[in-house]
């Protein structure tokens, strides 16, 4: 069983949908999450960090993370064409930049 | 956002030489930076801590004389692919994190090995 699951789509929705993206983890250490947006053949660029569990708001993006079901959450509300990227959930018992444990990503495109 | 500039963005090289590549921090210091391996679809896998003036950690798996890694300097962190073979083809990243907050992704270097 891997340590972090997330289901790889590709996932496709029209522009202006809410999107949500889910990872469950297995390793109780985590204490540190982070959702990064990858580009293709580019490197991920972190979007939002949660430390434990609560919720998080950026802009049109929202982070949830419950530790006690060990599962996290990204929502994309009013999602744009420029959102399609796969979207890489990270963890970490150590910190938000060392040693991150990573999802397999999502693939999203946001059809105009 | 700190830059990290990662070089070369794509290389092909010949079955049984060596390649380097190069992970830089523009704008700050970094004592620790990490290195991974992505398959395509795969999630980004932690090869190796690469630690400034001391040798490299790697994770279980990872063949140390395969991957040779130096970290000279408070900005310059290098992975040495030795004697490339097909298998090894990948796309590397390499990151560093600033502060305890955030780690800064180079942009990748595609290895093709043929």
């Amino acid at each position: 069983q891997k340590e972090v699951e997330q289901d790889p789509g590709p996932l496709s929705v029209p522009e202006g949908a809410i999107v949500s993206l889910n990872c469950t983890y297995s390793n109780s250490a985590f204490q540190y999450f982070m959702w990064y947006r990858q580009y293709s053949r580019k490197g991920p660029e972190l979007l939002m960090y949660t430390y434990s569990s609560g919720n998080k708001e950026d802009g049109r993006f929202t982070a949830q993370v419950d530790k006690s079901s060990k599962y996290i959450s990204l929502f994309i509300r009013d999602s744009q064409p420029s959102d399609s990227a796969t979207y890489l959930c990270a963890m970490s018992a150590y910190g938000s930049a060392r040693q991150l444990t990573f999802g397999s990503g999502t693939q999203l495109t946001v059809l105009p | 956002g700190a830059v990290v500039s990662q070089h070369p963005s794509r290389v092909i090289c010949k079955s049984g030489t060596s390649v380097k590549i190069e992970c830089r921090s523009l704008d700050f210091q970094a004592t620790t930076m990490f290195w991974y391996r992505q398959f395509p679809k795969q999630s980004l896998m932690l090869m190796a801590t690469s630690n400034e003036g001391s040798k490299a950690t790697y994770e279980q798996g990872v063949e140390k004389d395969k991957f040779l890694i130096n970290h000279a300097s408070l900005t310059l962190s290098t992975l040495t692919v030795t004697s490339a073979h097909p298998e090894d083809s990948s796309f590397y990243i390499c990151s560093a994190p600033q502060a305890l907050t955030e780690a800064f992704f180079g942009q990748g270097t595609r290895l093709t090995v043929v």
